[in-house]
């Protein structure tokens, strides 16, 4: 069985503020790990993803996560946030079968 | 090339009836998955498609939910009997493979409102 944790349900930050999308995850065994975006009534769409090799993963818009195997970890990171950036983001998991998505982080960015 | 097609975008029936909602794939993907998507639940898995096998059907809620896909490429997702508690957003996605480690397309959803 797998799981994945998203620990803030939501995030206000200011405009060009950086921010951390908090993500853990179990799993009994390896995992894909992705996080998603889903921009105010559109669909879902891939910020980026962990399949092997480095551990910090670069994705669009100048997000990027770091996968933290001791810590079951992989979470979101930006340096400076946009208005754009206002979404909701969810963290998955995969274990080459099924995909499991967290909750979701709504990141609500203040000008 | 066409991304994943839902239709309806949205569909409101009354409790006791029964509806289909249906996707269409990216072209080629071998892989499709249902999801639910409700207020504060974040994505709930309902079933995975392997070509037109589900080898995992684990999240249909009920057995008032059930799916089928036909030529490896259309799936639809019934639901009897309605029930308030089925008003969401039903979403497909797609993938090339079901290995799980290949990007899945989601389809802009079926929002779904049971009076």
């Amino acid at each position: 069985a797998q799981s994945v944790t998203q620990l803030d349900s939501q995030v206000p930050v200011f405009e060009e503020a950086p921010v951390e999308l908090r993500c853990n995850y179990s799993s009994s065994v390896s995992v894909y790990l992705f996080w998603y975006v889903q921009y105010p009534n559109q669909g879902l769409q891939l910020l980026l993803k962990y399949l092997s090799g480095s551990t910090l993963v670069k994705g669009i818009n100048g997000f990027e996560a770091e996968f933290n195997k001791s810590q079951t970890s992989f979470h979101l990171r930006k340096p400076s946030v946009h208005i754009s950036d206002t979404a909701e983001y969810f963290c998955a998991v995969s274990d080459r079968v099924k995909v499991t998505f967290g909750t979701g982080t709504k990141l609500q960015v203040i000008p | 090339g066409a991304g994943v097609s839902q239709s309806p975008s949205n569909k409101v029936t009354e409790k006791g009836k029964d509806v289909e909602l249906r996707c269409d794939p990216i072209s080629g993907h071998t892989a499709l998955y249902w999801y639910r998507q409700s207020l504060g639940q974040g994505l709930e898995f309902l079933i995975y498609f392997q070509g037109n096998s589900a080898p995992d059907k684990s999240g249909l809620p009920s057995d008032r939910f059930s799916a089928e896909r036909t030529g490896g490429s259309v799936s639809t997702l019934t639901i009897q009997r309605t029930q308030q508690e089925d008003s969401a957003v039903y979403l497909c996605a797609s993938s090339s493979t079901g290995t799980g480690g290949y990007e899945q397309f989601f389809g802009p959803g079926t929002r779904l409102t049971v009076l």
